[in-house]
């Protein structure tokens, strides 16, 4: 069935590091993709997202690129900062229903 | 690891009832619970905030009396959708975060159709 497989966490980088959080994902047909991050005591929000194949989201200095033959969406900044420590949830949505990562969290120190 | 159950997986009613959503978390315990609701082929909403032991907290253009929320005890949250209509219909799938922050967890979600 389709999943979504996110790295453990927990990720702790100082400020101004370069982030990589790796997701994979397996489902049939062209699903779209996301990442929402949840900041302490909030619920999920919406980071960015991908539609299809070579598409690149992007927001707040974060990027991911939907890599089909890789089926991967690995997300990315180049320089973090303390306010970005959050927990980082990668998410499918093959049709109707959203399936995610298990989520990690991640911690800048400054 | 943890886990969140949510009752029913799957749930079909006329139009004019009411349906109750639960969310539950089984191995530990949740202050705090979030539901959201998902369109087909887009992301999530977040509906609420549900606070154990107080009113839950409305998203802007959410109708709470339409949505009603409980939370009375710190592993079980409810969302009642009230005399539902068919632009109901919809995904909802809660979260629920353990006493110390440290890991929210999901729900496997309800699909409600409303006819």
């Amino acid at each position: 069935g389709d999943s979504v497989t996110q790295m453990e966490g927990p990720v702790t980088l100082s400020e101004e590091a370069f982030l990589t959080i790796n997701c994979t994902y397996t489902a049939t047909g062209y699903p779209s993709l996301f990442w929402y991050v949840q900041y302490p005591g909030e619920g999920l929000q919406l980071l960015l997202k991908a539609t299809k194949a070579d598409d690149k989201g992007s927001n707040k200095g974060f990027e991911a690129t939907y890599r089909k033959e890789t089926t991967s969406f690995h997300l990315e900044k180049g320089s973090v900062q303390v306010s970005d420590s959050a927990v980082y949830f990668c998410a499918l949505i093959p049709w109707d229903k959203i399936i995610f990562g298990k989520g990690t969290r991640l911690h800048i120190l400054p | 690891g943890a886990v969140v159950s949510q009752h029913p997986s799957r749930v079909i009613c006329k139009s004019g009832t009411s349906v109750k959503i639960e969310c539950r978390s089984l191995d530990f315990q949740a202050t705090t619970m979030f539901w959201y609701r998902q369109f087909p082929k887009q992301s999530l909403m977040l509906m609420a905030t549900s606070n154990e032991g107080s009113k839950a907290t409305y998203e802007q253009g959410v109708e709470k009396d339409k949505f009603l929320i409980n939370h009375a005890s710190l592993t079980l949250s409810t969302l009642t959708v009230t005399s539902a209509h068919p632009e109901d219909s919809s995904f909802y799938i809660c979260s629920a975060e353990d006493l110390l922050n440290t890991e929210a967890f999901f729900g496997q979600g309800t699909r409600l159709t409303v006819v």
